[in-house]
């Protein structure tokens, strides 16, 4: 099975830090891209999806990049309730399904 | 929506035993998602069903484990005999045509 992979940190940020996370791809033919956000001892939440041209969502921007195959996510002027696990998600092949592969995730801590 | 519902939340079971976890997903869902959590492997697609079909089960780890979904509104994963590597957070997620995956709480299973 093609892996997913991101560090894992942790990332330790004051508050109002910039932070960006990097997840690499290993299988070229992925076609959809997700950052899940998973808080301790919960399920993961879908946070975003990252389109081809780039997204954004508030303080919260994704990007791919298929040439290098990674996708990344950037967070701006972060709260201590950003703190969380973040994982991110790639569906290997095309159509309308097709299980998820997620990485390891990236556990981020903002402090005061 | 009350979501994606799990049963039990947590699960203590003596090696040998038989554990059997729930899962009814949202309704209107037509796929249904079993993943496995642990710290060293993060987390790990077991099976997923279509219109309560089983599509690739190929994470599955052993005979030992088996999944069923008799009809849409309910599925179930069974491990017999259970053995301590077992161990681990066990979550079920559904899905509709497109993209993010629902996910329920989870149950925490310990296998001593």
């Amino acid at each position: 099975r093609k892996e997913v992979e991101q560090d894992p940190g942790p990332f330790n940020v004051p508050e109002g830090a910039t932070v960006a996370f990097n997840c690499t791809y290993s299988n070229s033919a992925s076609q959809s891209f997700f950052w899940y956000r998973q808080d301790c001892r919960k399920e993961p939440k879908l946070l975003m999806s990252v389109y081809s041209s780039g997204n954004e969502d508030g303080r919260f921007t994704a990007q791919l990049n298929r040439a290098s195959q990674y996708i990344s996510l950037l967070i701006r002027d972060s709260k201590l309730s950003d703190s969380a696990t973040y994982l991110c998600a790639v569906r290997e092949y095309g159509g309308s399904q097709g299980n998820l592969i997620f990485g390891k995730g990236t556990k981020l801590s903002v402090k005061p | 929506d009350a979501g994606v519902i799990q049963s039990p939340r947590h699960e203590v079971t003596e090696m040998g035993q038989e554990v059997t976890l729930r899962c009814k997903p949202i309704s209107g869902h037509d796929y249904l998602f079993w993943y496995r959590q642990t710290m060293m492997r993060g987390l790990e697609l077991l099976i997923y069903f279509n219109n309560n079909v089983p599509i690739d089960d190929s994470g599955m780890p052993e005979d030992r484990f088996s999944a069923k979904m008799p009809n849409a509104s309910f599925s179930t994963l069974k491990i017999q005999p259970s053995e301590p590597r077992d161990s681990a957070v066990y979550f079920c997620a559904s899905s509709s045509l497109g993209y993010g995956y629902t996910f329920g709480s989870g149950t925490r299973l310990t296998v001593v």
